[in-house]
């Protein structure tokens, strides 16, 4: 079946220090993936997406590369801002006969200290 | 583009209460998702439809429904609630393009409290 695997929080990092958010994935077919951003009190808003092998997405300065030989997407952005602290869902989509279905990991909590 | 739009924001009912919750998904996208958030379970998913039709469901009892409108618009029922229904419930919607993955886009939810 499908589904993801994060890095277990939380993480505290100063501010400028570099972020790295673990996330493994197991897919029957060939997934799309994606990280969500979810702020105090809101919904989660899509940060980045890959659609295929080897394709890297990007935005706001945090990048993550699909890698099919180590099933992973790991989210990571060199210098981190207080503004960054929130909680980082990985995600995979799976195109199948019923649709498409979303499977979400645990959620990883960032806060970034001055 | 509006983006995805819930009602009520917020909610308090009482155990054995039925509780009615509203989406509008961003115009022109066909699939809507829902979602509970809680502290212990994280990010579970409830249901989705697509064209006024259930496509896909989740691992929760009856007493969760759903339906979708000609406009796809979507609202979820809980009845009987119980005090572990407290969470953050989130919509979200998704063009549906053949032969694509769809990227959900989610709102900002509603918040429920069961006394």
């Amino acid at each position: 079946g499908n589904s993801v695997t994060q890095m277990e929080g939380p993480v505290t990092l100063s501010e400028e220090a570099f972020l790295t958010i673990n996330c493994t994935y197991t897919a029957t077919g060939y997934p799309s993936l994606f990280w969500y951003v979810q702020y105090p009190g809101e919904g989660l808003q899509l940060l980045l997406k890959a659609t295929k092998a080897d394709d890297k997405g990007s935005n706001k300065g945090f990048e993550a590369t699909y890698r099919k030989e180590t099933t992973s997407f790991h989210l990571e952005k060199g210098s981190v801002q207080v503004s960054d602290s929130a909680v980082y869902f990985c995600a995979l989509s799976d195109q199948s006969n019923t649709g498409n279905q979303f499977y979400f990991g645990t959620g990883t909590s960032l806060t970034v200290i001055p | 583009k509006a983006g995805v739009t819930q009602t009520p924001r917020y909610l308090i009912k009482t155990r054995g209460q039925q509780v009615t919750l509203s989406c509008s998904p961003i115009s022109g996208h066909r699939s809507v998702s829902w979602y509970q958030q809680t502290p212990g379970q994280g990010l579970q998913f409830l249901f989705e439809y697509f064209s006024e039709t259930q496509r896909n469901k989740g691992n929760f009892p009856g007493r969760f429904s759903g339906r979708q409108f000609s406009n796809s618009r979507s609202e979820m029922n809980v009845s009987t609630l119980e005090l572990g229904d407290s969470a953050l419930y989130l919509c979200a919607s998704s063009p549906v393009l053949a032969g694509a993955i769809e990227t959900q886009y989610f709102g900002p939810g509603t918040r429920l409290l069961v006394l």
